[in-house]
C-alpha cells in the first residue's frame, strides 16, 4: 500500500524558512510520476504549490517561484519542500501528494503556524 | 490561472440526489479528454481522491458517487446521499499549471 508521511516543525518564525519532509512507502518516487506539494488555507482555499518528477525536474507555482525549492533523497525514498522567507500568509496546512494527472495518494498533512 | 468556482454550500436530504457543480474560467478539455478531477475530504483527514479526469470512478469509491462533465461546466453526482458523504468537495483541474482547485462545496444535512 502507498503511504505518504509529512513531517517538520509545527512553528516557525515570521522570515524564516519552512523545511518539509514527505516519507514514501509502498512506490519509489524514481519508478513514475510527479510528486506533489499542496497547501490548505485556514478558511479552507487550496494551494498548488509545486512537484518534482521522478526524474527530479521541477515545476512551482509562479505565485511561490522565487520561495520555494522542492528536491529529494533518492536512497531514503523522500522529498522535501523548503519555503524562505516566510510571512503570517504561509499558515496552513501542508499535503505532500502522488500526481499521476491527478493527486492519488496524500499524506495526512502538517499545520505549520507562522508566528513570532 | 484557471479559475474554478464552485458553491459554498449544498443543503440535501438523506437518500436523495447531491448535484455539485464547478465552473472553469476557461477550458480544461483537451480533445475528448477532459481535465477535472473531484476529491471530497472531511474535517481532520487528507482529500481522498473521487473521480478522475470528469467521469472516471478512484479506486474503492462507491458507486453512488459520479461525475460528468466538459469544457468548463463539470458536476459531482452523490445519489443517494449517505450521512458519512458529509463533507467538503472540491475540483480541481491539470489542464494547465498552476494546477488549481476550486473553493469547495460543503455539503450539509437538510
Amino acid at each position: 500500500e502507498i503511504q505518504l508521511q509529512e513531517s517538520g516543525p509545527g512553528l516557525v518564525k515570521p522570515s524564516q524558512s519552512l523545511s518539509l519532509t514527505c516519507s514514501v512507502t509502498g512506490y519509489t518516487i524514481t519508478s513514475g510520476y510527479d510528486w506533489s506539494w499542496i497547501r490548505k488555507f485556514p478558511g479552507n482555499k487550496m494551494e498548488w504549490m509545486g512537484y518534482i518528477s521522478y526524474s527530479g525536474s521541477t515545476n512551482y507555482n509562479p505565485s511561490l517561484k522565487s520561495r520555494i525549492s522542492i528536491t529529494r533523497d533518492t536512497s531514503k525514498n523522500q522529498f522535501f519542500l523548503q519555503l524562505n522567507s516566510v510571512t503570517t500568509e504561509d499558515t496552513a496546512t501542508y499535503y505532500c501528494a502522488r500526481y499521476p494527472g491527478a493527486l492519488d495518494y496524500w499524506g495526512q498533512g502538517v499545520m505549520v503556524t507562522v508566528s513570532s | 490561472d484557471i479559475v474554478l468556482t464552485q458553491s459554498p454550500v449544498l443543503a440535501v436530504s438523506l437518500g436523495q440526489r447531491a448535484t455539485i457543480s464547478c465552473r472553469a474560467s476557461q477550458s480544461v478539455s483537451i480533445s475528448s479528454i477532459n481535465l477535472m478531477h473531484w476529491y471530497q475530504q472531511k474535517p481532520g483527514q487528507q482529500p481522498k481522491l473521487l473521480i478522475y479526469r470528469a467521469s472516471n470512478l478512484a479506486s474503492g469509491i462507491p458507486a453512488r458517487f459520479s461525475g460528468s462533465g466538459s469544457g468548463t461546466d463539470f458536476t459531482l453526482t452523490i445519489d443517494p446521499v449517505q450521512a458519512d458523504d458529509i463533507a467538503a468537495y472540491y475540483c480541481q483541474q491539470s489542464r494547465e499549471s498552476p494546477l488549481t482547485f476550486g473553493s469547495g462545496t460543503k455539503l450539509e444535512i437538510k
